[in-house]
């Protein structure tokens, strides 16, 4: 069955801290990984799609890294800012010519002063 | 501002009703899909629409029913509403036919609230 679980579930940090959501999922064929943030009530925006080449992607102070072999991904976030305080989804859609993105509750981040 | 636009913001109807949302997506972006998303659950996928034919299926129910214009905006049509109906109502437009390595941009969404 393809699933794809994050963790923690929720998260706080202090302003300035650094963390790590992780994703591990068992969907296979495998296309590509993605990361999105949601704020409250605002439709998810895309931090990065990860293909399966791709071991380290950049989006400002957002890395994904990707590990095929072990089908993990984990988000780190430098020096957290309050505007960071959102769910983070990871979403993994099935086979190469698969549109439909399944999103979980993903891991819901608080950054406080 | 992703430039997928959807109307109305907010919709207070009561059960029983019929109601009609919106969405156009980004300019040039002919692919247009469809989310729900309940209280604390996540997106969940209920149609595709590319270039004015659907897609593909996900969750929807027979009460929903959705279509894309030659405009390539596309609107969704919830009838017989119940409470369980209230939720966020997200659109997403991509540019192409169904490649999943491509991007999707979503609206702003439409908070419905049946009463």
């Amino acid at each position: 069955k393809n699933q794809v679980e994050q963790s923690p579930q929720s998260l706080i940090i202090l302003e300035g801290k650094n963390c790590t959501l992780q994703c591990n999922y068992t969907v296979s064929p495998f296309s590509n990984l993605r990361w999105y943030k949601q704020d409250t009530g605002r439709g998810p925006v895309s931090l990065t799609i990860m293909t399966f080449s791709e071991n380290t992607k950049s989006n400002g102070r957002y890395t994904a890294t990707l590990d095929a072999d072990t089908k993990q991904s984990s988000l780190h976030i430098t020096a957290s800012q309050l505007s960071d305080s959102a769910s983070y989804i990871c979403v993994v859609p099935p086979g190469a010519g698969s549109y439909q993105l399944t999103f979980g509750k993903g891991t819901k981040l608080s950054v406080i002063p | 501002d992703s430039g997928v636009t959807q109307t109305p913001k907010h919709l207070i109807t009561a059960t029983g009703q019929r109601v009609t949302l919106r969405c156009s997506p980004r300019s040039g972006d002919l692919s247009v899909y469809w989310y729900q998303q309940s209280l604390d659950q996540g997106l969940q996928f209920l149609i595709h629409y590319y270039n004015g034919e659907e897609r593909a299926k996900g969750n929807i129910l027979e009460r929903f029913s959705a279509q894309q214009f030659p405009d390539l905006h596309s609107e969704l049509n919830l009838s017989s509403l119940e409470l369980g109906d209230s939720a966020l109502y997200f659109c997403a437009s991509s540019v192409d036919p169904g490649g999943s390595s491509y991007e999707q941009y979503f609206g702003p969404g439409t908070r419905l609230t049946v009463t």
